[in-house]
């Protein structure tokens, strides 16, 4: 069975500065998508990125960049120029790409605070 | 574009009564539904999940229950609530099929106190 795990509970960052959440998972498929959510105190979840994994290249969404290594199986969210509003809940997640397969796995979180 | 309600907010109840969550979904068709629970500070527990009206696969051994009537409503019931069951409850859909990306898109959520 496929699993995620984010072994940061928690990270902090200064405000203007780069942090790097971590993610890895682990699945015996080749076909597959993984994507970052957040998770505001609204509690309202946003996707964030996406990376399908057939792409070699890392997704990158305005501030939000992954790096995506398939061999590892690692997938990192950076988030650069981090911004007061940055502060949440991140969840990684992954789903396999089989048409029969609905489900999405998430991992536990990381809770981001950014200083001022 | 596509839209997902959820209703109510936030619900106070005691133990022992019962509990209806009502989903819907705007403007796509056959989805793939979702529902979640999550307890504070922790992540997501999936539920349910349905792939048409009347198919619901349940994940987690519990109390809960789930139906499908229509094709973009989806409720989650309880006959007698714990105070186990105290949480927030998301709902959410994806694109069913071929369709790629299959991201989910949630709810705003359910804020469940049971008393």
């Amino acid at each position: 069975a496929q699993t995620v795990t984010q072994s940061q509970p928690e990270m902090s960052v200064q405000e203007a500065e780069t942090v790097t959440l971590s993610c890895t998972y682990d699945t015996s498929e080749s076909d597959y998508y993984l994507f970052w959510y957040k998770q505001p105190p609204s509690r309202q979840m946003i996707l964030v990125i996406r990376q399908e994994a057939y792409k070699q290249q890392n997704a990158t969404e305005n501030r939000f960049s992954v790096n995506f290594q398939k061999a590892a199986k690692s997938f990192s969210l950076k988030i650069s120029d981090s911004q007061l509003g940055d502060a949440a809940m991140y969840f990684c997640a992954y789903r396999s790409a089989k048409t029969s397969y609905d489900k999405v796995i998430f991992g536990p979180g990381t809770s981001l605070s950014v200083i001022p | 574009s596509q839209t997902i309600h959820q209703w109510p907010a936030t619900l106070v109840q005691p133990v022992g009564s019962p509990l209806s969550l009502e989903c819907t979904v705007e403007g796509t068709s056959n989805p793939n539904l979702y529902w979640y629970r999550q307890a504070a500070g922790r992540g997501l527990q999936l539920l349910f999940y349905s792939v048409g009206i009347g198919q619901i696969s349940s994940e987690v051994p519990q109390n809960l229950s789930a139906s499908r009537p229509q094709d973009r409503q989806f409720i989650l019931s309880s006959k007698k609530l714990l105070l186990s069951d105290s949480g927030f409850y998301l709902c959410a859909w994806s694109v069913r099929g071929q369709g790629r990306p299959y991201e989910q898109y949630f709810g705003p959520g359910t804020r469940l106190t049971v008393t």
